[in-house]
């Protein structure tokens, strides 16, 4: 079974600065996505960005990028300029492309905290 | 952009009575819905996968007998908790896949539902 790992259960950043979210997985699976979700306080998810791993470049959008070691199995997120809508809980998460029905796996989170 | 509702959005009822939650997909068809739970501070939890017109594939340690899932429709999927006791009250949040791109990323988050059971 796959497995989805983030260490880090808090994070603080300050404003403008940037800052990396760990996550870590593990599959035997060749074919699979990963994406970053936020989650504010109003408990809405919100997909932030996606990476296939089929493809070598890191996803990035906007302030959000990625750096995936498909190796490595690590999956981290790099926020540039935060900024103070950026304070949400953020869940890694996988999805499998081989099983059907595309499930999707998320981490424990981390919560991100931006100071002003 | 592809939007998912749930009803309602809080629902208190009283131990051993049984609520539904309604998940729906308002513009675009949806053969796969899926269903988590989230306790307060934690993670999603998947538990189970809901298909149109046939029954839906719980995940390990999920009661399938508790936690009624019903697809009847390409815009409609519902969760029964059926004899809900307050160790059921939880979020509960569902996701629904974009049958139309063909895509597996495309999947749509509702806003949650959070059941108190008293």
């Amino acid at each position: 079974a796959q497995t989805v790992t983030q260490s880090q259960p808090e994070m603080s950043v300050q404003e403008a600065e940037t800052v990396t979210l760990s996550c870590t997985y593990d599959t035997s699976e060749s074919d699979y996505y990963l994406f970053w979700y936020k989650q504010p306080p109003s408990r809405q998810m919100i997909l932030v960005i996606r990476q296939e791993a089929y493809k070598q470049q890191n996803a990035t959008e906007n302030r959000f990028s990625v750096n995936f070691q498909k190796a490595a199995k690590s999956f981290s997120l790099k926020i540039s300029d935060s900024q103070l809508g950026d304070a949400a809980m953020y869940f890694c998460a996988y999805r499998s492309l081989d099983t059907g029905g595309f499930k999707t796996i998320f981490g424990a989170g981390t919560r991100l905290f931006v100071k002003a | 952009g592809a939007v998912v509702s749930q009803h309602p959005s809080w629902v208190i009822c009283k131990s051993g009575t049984s609520v539904k939650i309604e998940c729906r997909s308002l513009d675009f068809q949806a053969t796969t819905m899926f269903w988590y739970r989230q306790f307060p501070k934690q993670s999603l939890m998947l538990m189970a996968t809901s298909n149109e017109g046939s029954k839906a594939t719980y995940e390990q340690g999920v009661e399938k007998d508790k936690f009624l899932i019903n697809h009847a429709s390409l815009t409609l999927s519902t969760l029964t908790v059926t004899s809900a006791h307050p160790e059921d009250s939880s979020f509960y949040i569902c996701s629904a896949r974009d049958s139309r791109t063909g895509s597996s990323y495309e999947q749509y988050f509702g806003p949650g539902t959070r059941l108190t059971v008293t």
